[in-house]
């Protein structure tokens, strides 16, 4: 069946620094979402690709999706203490199907 | 977007009993979802819920252990049946608005059984 993996599970990184997680899917995606979780709080949208080497931005954010519309990755860029939180993938193929979620933690 | 909350925020209960979440929207959609979380865990999909019609479950869910109510378009509930430790999670409703899939969660009920 349709699988989303996701890279790595967690990641420390210091302020400032950049961070990036990957997303992988056993299926071509229609389309894959980003969503943030902050600690103890809900998943939150973040944004939607649809078109294969889609590439978008919002502020020090960028999303890719392959070519083969079969991976992603999100990249932060200069990261702060606002960033914390798991970031999900979720690819929909016949459905959606929510990666495990890369946990961020910040060290000031 | 669209304002979801969900009643109760959180609730403990015991082994053998049922506890039935509420789902209310600020605007009318056609499908909602329900969706569970285990701590420190992915989201897991129970089952979609459509207005007028029975609820579709995901694999590994059946409807005697989660029995959901779609009354209107703006509303659904779940119950959670003859609970065990085992369901102790965070269960999420979520509609899907604007670009087809974009999904939007409730603030989840944090479910523990003893």
């Amino acid at each position: 069946g349709q699988q989303v993996m996701q890279i790595p599970q967690y990641q420390h990184v210091q302020e400032g620094e950049d961070f990036t997680t990957y997303c992988n899917s056993s299926t071509t995606l229609s389309n894959i979402q980003w969503y943030k979780q902050r600690p103890g709080g809900h998943p939150v949208f973040l944004i939607q690709l649809v078109k294969s080497g889609e590439v978008k931005k919002q502020k020090r954010l960028t999303f890719q999706f392959g070519e083969a519309k079969k991976n992603s990755s999100l990249h932060i860029t200069a990261t702060q203490t606002t960033d914390v939180g798991t970031y999900f993938c979720a690819g929909r193929d016949d459905k959606i199907i929510f990666g495990k979620g890369t946990r961020l933690h910040i060290l000031p | 977007s669209a304002v979801i909350s969900q009643k109760p925020s959180r609730d403990i209960c015991q082994r053998g009993t049922s506890l039935t979440i509420q789902c209310q929207v600020d605007s009318q959609v056609t499908m909602m979802f329900w969706y569970r979380q285990q701590p420190g865990q992915s989201l897991t999909l129970i089952a979609t819920a459509n207005q007028g019609s029975e609820a579709t479950y995901e694999s590994g869910f059946v409807i005697d252990k989660f029995p959901i109510s779609r009354p209107n378009l703006t509303f659904s509930t779940l119950t959670v049946s003859n609970m065990s430790p085992e369901d102790s999670s965070i269960y999420l409703c979520s509609v899907s608005l604007g670009p087809p899939g974009t999904q939007y969660f409730g603030p989840g009920t944090r479910l523990l059984v003893l």
